[in-house]
């Protein structure tokens, strides 16, 4: 079937480098992906998301990349903090009857002091 | 700020008990999302409601699990009966319009154990 995954399920950086975060997708429909930060406990948080007619976008500390060419989405965290340890998940939205979220399995952030 | 409301936050039950869980979503919020999440993966629809109506439900386990918002506000999810399998995160999420680019907003979870 269709899904998102990701290509590393976990990722040490030190505190104040930044982080990268992979994610591939298989659905060329989708038109819309969105990254997701779960905490330890909690319901995942909304962090960015882009549609497919764009290729980048910006929020504070975050940057998604787009690349369609190869259903490439990827998460950039700029001086990374204690606090961006969690478990990063992408999510695309795919039309299957109705449209929904499709998300992947997940990349645990830690950050090394 | 708003936030989707979740109870109960734990669950522990044995299998073949029923079980039942509750959602609030954003004030005026159309779309509502069951999610389950087992440990270590991504979270997968179960059931997406417009209003009070069903629009998916394709991935529900109708054998066992049923749910309803019957105003088209909250909503409950009901597992009868309990499996082993069953022991997961239930997440429920809410949108504005359940349109392709609505964010989705997630609430704390319902975290599930089964014995």
């Amino acid at each position: 079937g269709e899904s998102v995954g990701l290509h590393l399920p976990t990722l040490s950086v030190q505190e104040g480098d930044n982080s990268i975060i992979n994610c591939a997708y298989s659905n060329s429909a989708s038109d819309y992906f969105i990254w997701y930060k779960q905490e330890s406990g909690k319901g995942p948080q909304f962090i960015i998301d882009i549609r497919s007619n764009m290729d980048k976008r910006q929020g504070q500390r975050v940057t998604v990349l787009l690349n369609k060419t190869v259903k490439h989405l990827s998460l950039q965290i700029a001086a990374t903090q204690p606090g961006d340890s969690a478990v990063y998940f992408c999510a695309e939205n795919v039309i299957q009857g109705a449209q929904k979220l499709v998300f992947g399995q997940g990349t645990r952030l830690t950050i090394n002091p | 700020e708003a936030e989707v409301a979740q109870s109960p936050r734990y669950k522990i039950t044995e299998k073949s008990q029923a079980v039942a869980f509750w959602c609030d979503p954003i004030s005026g919020h159309a779309t509502l999302y069951w999610y389950r999440q087992i440990l270590g993966q991504g979270p997968e629809l179960l059931v997406q409601f417009q209003d009070e109506s069903v629009v998916d439900d394709s991935q529900l386990p109708k054998d066992r699990f049923s749910a309803e918002r019957l105003k088209g506000v909250d909503s409950t999810l009901k597992i009868q009966p309990a499996e082993l399998g069953d022991s997961a995160m239930y997440l429920c999420a809410s949108s504005l319009r359940g349109q392709g680019s609505d964010t989705q907003y997630f609430g704390p979870g319902t975290r599930l154990t089964v014995l």
